[in-house]
This record gives C-alpha cells, structure tokens and sequence, in this order.
C-alpha cells in the first residue's frame, strides 16, 4: 500500500485478555516503530526494529508487551493479560533506509485500544 | 537521554494570522534532525518540515517556517496565512544524527485552534 497501515484501527477488549495489534510498514522500509498515545498526551516510545538488527525494546514499560517483525516487514504488538492503563492508541511508524539521515517517520492511523 | 519541551499546551489563532509554537530541546550532540509533525482529529501524524542542525538556514515549506537557533536549543514553528486546516496538535520531535541514535523523542504536544 501506499502508507503505513494499522488493524484493528479499534479493539475493545477485557481486563486478563491478550491482544495483537498489526502494523504493515511502507514497502522498502527497514526501520519501524511502536509509540503509545494516552489521550491528550505526547507519543511514549516502545519499540524500534532496524532491518537484521536485534530490536531497541528499551521503551517497553513490562514484560506483558513484546513485538516481534517478521521477515522484516510486517510487525506485531502483542499486550498479554490487559490492564485498564494499557488503553491507549498504539502509533507504528516506518522510515526509509539511511539511519543516519535524518528521514523522517511515517505514521500509520493507529489502533485505540480500550479495556474493559 | 535528550529531551523536547513543548511549554504552550494550548494555543489559538484568528484565520489569516500568523502564530508561532514554541520548542526547546536538550543534547549534548552536535549533529541532530529536528522535525515538526501536526497530529489532526484524524489521529494520523504528518510531518510539517524538518530541520538538519548542521544547516544554518532555517526551513520553510509553504506557509510553515521554522525559527532554528542552536546555541539556544530552540526550534519554533511558525504558520502563516492560518487555515482552519491548521487546527490540530503539532509536535516536536528530536533524532540523533548519530548511527546508534534510533529514537525519535517527542515533545507533549501543543494544540492549535484556528478561530474563524
């Protein structure tokens, strides 16, 4: 596709269940992102993939979130056993090659992610 | 680790206008990217205009025109001419020039309403 793409674009889901949100990153690029949004607030940085590279998983806040990318491409957000404070919108975000260069990011919709 | 500040939670504006958002960062790196993103009620963000700290002249794309000072630590956005478009949060956001340096970090955001 032409940009980044994110489903579900909404989840509503309960307390204790895990959830999976995708992001599809525009084609050739090698660097992708994960950002949580609370409402009102800046963007919370997760998770960073680079091509081969192991993955930055310094912004991840517990070990219930994890992502994994595969083949390079498409990458996973997975939230085990839920909390309320998990309720956010979840941004991917992907950038052309040339880490160095200052490209910039480009942002899929986001998925709002709600729990019960 | 680097920070932006964004110290104008909420601004306004008359249509036609000028109004400038103001951003402070702080590094130690000599070498960085500084980039505007807006964020409309739509969610998705969108990059504005970017800044290559090793470049004095300040960047400017249509009707938005940055203020870039270095020694300051100082990167405002200027919109001219404001369109009702405009309304939406707007964020800075620093990156490291340097190959190791893979986050972006954003500041909390400001948002703008064009008054008619």
């Amino acid at each position: 596709g032409a940009g980044v793409s994110q489903s579900p674009s909404n989840k509503v889901t309960e307390k204790g269940k895990d959830v999976e949100l995708r992001c599809d990153p525009i084609s050739g690029h090698t660097a992708l992102y994960w950002y949580r949004q609370s409402l009102g607030q800046g963007l919370e940085f997760l998770i960073y993939f680079q091509g081969n590279s192991a993955p930055d998983k310094s912004g991840l806040p517990s070990d219930r979130f994890s992502a994994e990318r595969t083949g390079g491409s498409v990458s996973t957000l997975t939230i085990q056993r839920t909390q309320q404070e998990d309720s956010a919108v979840y941004l991917c975000a992907s950038s052309s090659p040339g880490q160095a260069s200052g490209q910039p990011q480009h942002f899929g919709d986001g998925t709002r992610l709600s729990i019960l | 680790a680097q920070t932006v500040t964004q110290s104008q939670p909420e601004m306004s504006v008359q249509e036609a206008e000028t109004v400038t958002l103001s951003c402070t960062y702080d590094t130690s790196e000599s070498d960085y990217y500084l980039f505007w993103y807006k964020q409309p009620p739509s969610r998705q963000m969108i990059l504005v205009i970017r800044q290559e700290a090793y470049k004095q002249q300040n960047a400017t794309e249509n009707r938005f025109s940055v203020n870039f000072q270095k020694a300051a630590k100082s990167f405002s956005l200027k919109i001219s001419d404001s369109q009702l478009g405009d309304a939406a949060m707007y964020f800075c956001a620093y990156r490291s020039a340097s190959p190791y340096g893979n986050q972006f970090y954003f500041g909390t955001g400001t948002s703008l309403t064009v008054i008619p």
